[in-house]
């Protein structure tokens, strides 16, 4: 079945990075692209950026785009999103999810990656 | 990018029905028909319920539909049951090409 699995927890100090992974399954990795979304605890959805599958061209959202960097690895099926000089407000659950093209339909999304950023 | 607006929270018996609506502008909502709808149980990721303003994913209840007039989006669900209670948030694309949810909505069967 189709399925993105991301990567564990992570517990990390403000002004670090953090990157999280977001392994995909049952389709071709390559036809479709990959959307970020957050979620800061007891808030509300915020997209984070995009990145397209077959050609790694990305677009981020103007508060994140100086801090954020989506990449690919497509002989592992696998995107990544790494922040960066992290600050305690991007303390949230990380989600990636399929995003195809000339459609809203968000569908499936992996689990969900906790980072905390506490000192 | 501001989020769509969403009413807080919402409330119906089993057996009624709700809708939801969620205003945008004319840069996102009325703009295009690339609005959806996410259910999100306590705890889970959420789950598309609607996309393209009134499409319906295969496995979803047919009590789920979904309209657009001008820049407001509804989410209407017929004959509540005790498994739909949750948080729903729209989504739009927008004009700079990007993607923005509203602030979420607590549905609460009672």
């Amino acid at each position: 079945q189709i399925q993105l699995v991301q990567s564990g927890g992570e517990v990390t100090k403000p002004g670090a990075s953090v990157k999280v992974s977001c392994k995909a399954s049952g389709y071709t990795f390559t036809n479709y692209g990959i959307s970020w979304v957050r979620q800061a605890p007891g808030q509300g959805l915020e997209w984070i950026g995009w990145i397209n599958g077959y050609n790694g061209v990305t677009k981020y959202p103007q508060n994140l785009q100086d801090r954020v960097i989506m990449t690919m690895d497509t002989s592992r099926s696998t995107a990544y999103m790494e922040l960066r000089s992290l600050r305690s407000d991007d303390t949230a659950v990380y989600y990636c999810a399929r995003d195809p093209d000339k459609t809203s339909r968000f569908d499936p999304w992996g689990q969900g990656t906790q980072v905390i950023v506490s000192s | 990018q501001s989020a769509l607006t969403q009413t807080a929270s919402v409330s119906g018996s089993p057996g009624q029905s709700i809708t939801i609506s969620c205003t945008g502008t004319s840069s996102d909502v009325g703009a295009y028909n690339y609005v959806s709808w996410y259910q999100q149980h306590p705890g889970k990721a959420p789950k598309v319920m609607i996309y393209d303003v009134n499409n319906r994913p295969s496995g979803v209840s047919n009590r789920f539909s979904g309209s657009k007039s001008g820049n407001t989006a509804s989410l209407t669900i017929s004959g509540l049951l005790p498994e739909d209670e949750g948080d729903y948030y729209c989504s739009s694309f927008t004009s700079h090409n990007t993607w923005v949810f509203g602030g979420g909505t607590k549905l609460t069967v009672l």
